[in-house]
């Protein structure tokens, strides 16, 4: 059973910090990595993906890859009000065009 | 900018009845899926479509679902028996071919509610 594991939340940042946000996956074969924001009663909304080991920077949003510990990361960066959601962590065993396999999310909170 | 745009945005049946969820995808994709969300759970894979046939499915879609593309637009799930655990978010996802942004773009949804 492949998995994708987050942290549930609540994570509490104060508006203008940054957030972290970290995800795990299970299945050493996959190969991209996607993050979407999900405000309540809403769809995913995809924020960026990465399938490449490092950091790929997003305007106020970085993703982190690190394929030898299973682990990707979301940065965000001045951190507002509107960035108050649930961030979902999916990932694919392809490089596109296959199911994506989602954590549980972590649901976000900015503190004005 | 184009979307998935998905009806009904709600639909309440009755336990045993067929329902029909509509999707249209972004116009100039290829791939299609259909992923549905429980209250409060992660959202669920249940199906991806290519070239006019499902490429993979999970364990959840088994014979009361089916997908369809009855024209050059729509992409449509049915389920045919409907049961009181098939209550929930249903979502539509569309991806361009392999290229630069490999990503799925949801639809709003079709929030499910069996009686």
């Amino acid at each position: 059973q492949k998995e994708v594991e987050q942290n549930s939340g609540p994570l509490s940042v104060p508006e203008g910090a940054i957030a972290s946000l970290n995800c795990t996956y299970s299945d050493r074969g996959s190969q991209s990595f996607f993050w979407y924001r999900q405000y309540s009663g809403k769809s995913p909304e995809l924020i960026m993906f990465i399938y490449s080991n490092g950091d790929k920077e997003d305007g106020r949003f970085t993703a982190q890859l690190n394929k030898a510990s299973q682990y990707v990361s979301l940065l965000i960066r001045d951190s507002q009000p509107s960035d108050s959601a649930t961030y979902l962590c999916a990932v694919s065993s392809n490089f596109g065009n296959e199911k994506l396999t989602f954590g549980t999310g972590t649901r976000l909170t900015i503190i004005p | 900018e184009p979307e998935v745009t998905q009806t009904p945005s709600h639909q309440v049946t009755q336990m045993g009845q067929e329902v029909i969820l509509r999707c249209v995808p972004i116009s100039n994709h290829l791939y299609f899926y259909w992923y549905r969300q429980i209250l409060g759970q992660k959202v669920e894979f249940l199906v991806s479509f290519y070239n006019n046939e499902i490429s993979e499915k999970s364990e959840i879609f088994d014979d009361q679902f089916s997908v369809e593309r009855p024209d050059g637009s729509n992409f449509t799930l049915k389920i045919r028996s409907t049961k009181l655990e098939d209550s929930a978010m249903y979502f539509c996802a569309s991806s361009d071919s392999l290229g630069v942004n490999p990503s799925q773009f949801f639809g709003p949804g079709t929030r499910l509610t069996v009686l």
